[in-house]
C-alpha cells in the first residue's frame, strides 16, 4: 500500500459544485501539504498544515479550504469549483523531526472542471 | 520571495550519455536541496536531499552538488538509461533568520523534462 494516498484519482465535475480531495498517509508525520500542478507553471503550494491544530494559507489559496480531520488525514475542498482550477492536485508529508526531512507525494488527483 | 529556475525546460540525449541538470534558485538562506523525479501523471519521488552545509549528495548514478553562495545546484547523471526519462524538479526548503526553527514548506522549480533514446 501507497504511504500517501489520494482519493478520487481522477474526476471531472461542473462549475460551480463543490467537490473533495482526501489524503491519508501511513508514515506518521505531522506536516502534510496540499499542492497544484499545471504545465509551465510548476508545482504551487495552496495549504499546509504543521499538526492537527495548525492550518497555513501557500502561495494560491483563494478558492480553496482544508480540514486536518486527524494527524494522517488532510483534505482539499473547492467550495465552488471554476475551469482555471482544472490540475493535478497532490498531497504530500514530511516529518517535523529535524530540517533535513523528506517529502513525500501522493500519486495525485486528477481534477477536470467543465 | 524564493525563486528557482531549471534550465533546460526539456532535454533529449542518447543512451549511455553523462548529462546534467541545472537548478539556481535566488535567496542563498536555504536549510537544504532536494531533486524530485516525476513519471508523467505520477506523484514525485525523492532522488536526493543535500543539507545547506554539505556540497554534494551520491545516489548510484546520480550525483548532487550545492554551491549555496551562488545559489546553484546541479543533478549529474551518469551513463543515462531510458529508464531515466522523466521530469526532474529542484525544490529549496527556505531558511529565516528570525524564525531559525521554522520548517518551512518547499519551494520548487519548473523541472527539466529529460528523454533518453535508445
Amino acid at each position: 500500500d501507497a504511504d500517501v494516498t489520494q482519493t478520487p484519482r481522477n474526476r471531472i465535475t461542473k462549475t460551480g459544485k463543490r467537490i473533495m480531495l482526501e489524503c491519508s498517509q501511513t508514515k506518521g508525520h505531522d506536516r502534510m501539504y496540499w499542492y497544484r500542478q499545471d504545465p509551465g507553471l510548476g508545482l504551487r503550494l495552496i495549504y499546509y498544515s504543521f499538526d492537527v491544530k495548525d492550518i497555513n494559507k501557500g502561495e494560491i489559496s483563494d478558492g480553496y479550504s482544508v480540514s486536518r480531520q486527524a494527524q494522517a488525514k488532510f483534505s482539499l475542498s473547492l467550495e465552488s469549483a471554476i475551469p482555471n482550477q482544472t490540475a493535478l492536485y497532490f498531497c504530500a508529508t514530511s516529518d517535523s523531526q529535524g530540517t533535513g526531512n523528506t517529502i513525500y507525494f501522493g500519486e495525485g488527483s486528477w481534477l477536470t472542471v467543465v | 520571495k524564493q525563486e528557482v529556475t531549471q534550465i533546460p525546460a526539456a532535454l533529449s540525449v542518447p543512451e549511455g550519455e553523462n548529462l546534467v541538470l541545472n537548478c539556481s534558485f535566488t535567496d542563498s538562506a536555504i536549510y537544504n536541496l532536494q531533486w524530485f523525479r516525476q513519471d508523467p501523471g505520477k506523484g514525485l519521488t525523492s532522488l536526493l536531499l543535500i543539507q545547506s552545509s554539505q556540497r554534494e549528495q551520491t545516489s548510484g548514478r546520480l550525483n548532487a552538488s550545492l554551491d549555496k553562495s551562488s545559489g546553484r545546484s546541479t543533478l549529474y547523471i551518469a551513463a543515462s538509461q531510458p529508464g531515466d526519462s522523466a521530469t526532474y524538479l529542484c525544490a529549496v526548503r527556505q531558511y529565516f533568520t528570525f524564525f531559525p526553527l521554522l520548517n518551512t514548506p518547499l519551494v520548487f522549480g519548473k523541472g527539466t523534462r529529460l528523454s533518453v533514446i535508445a
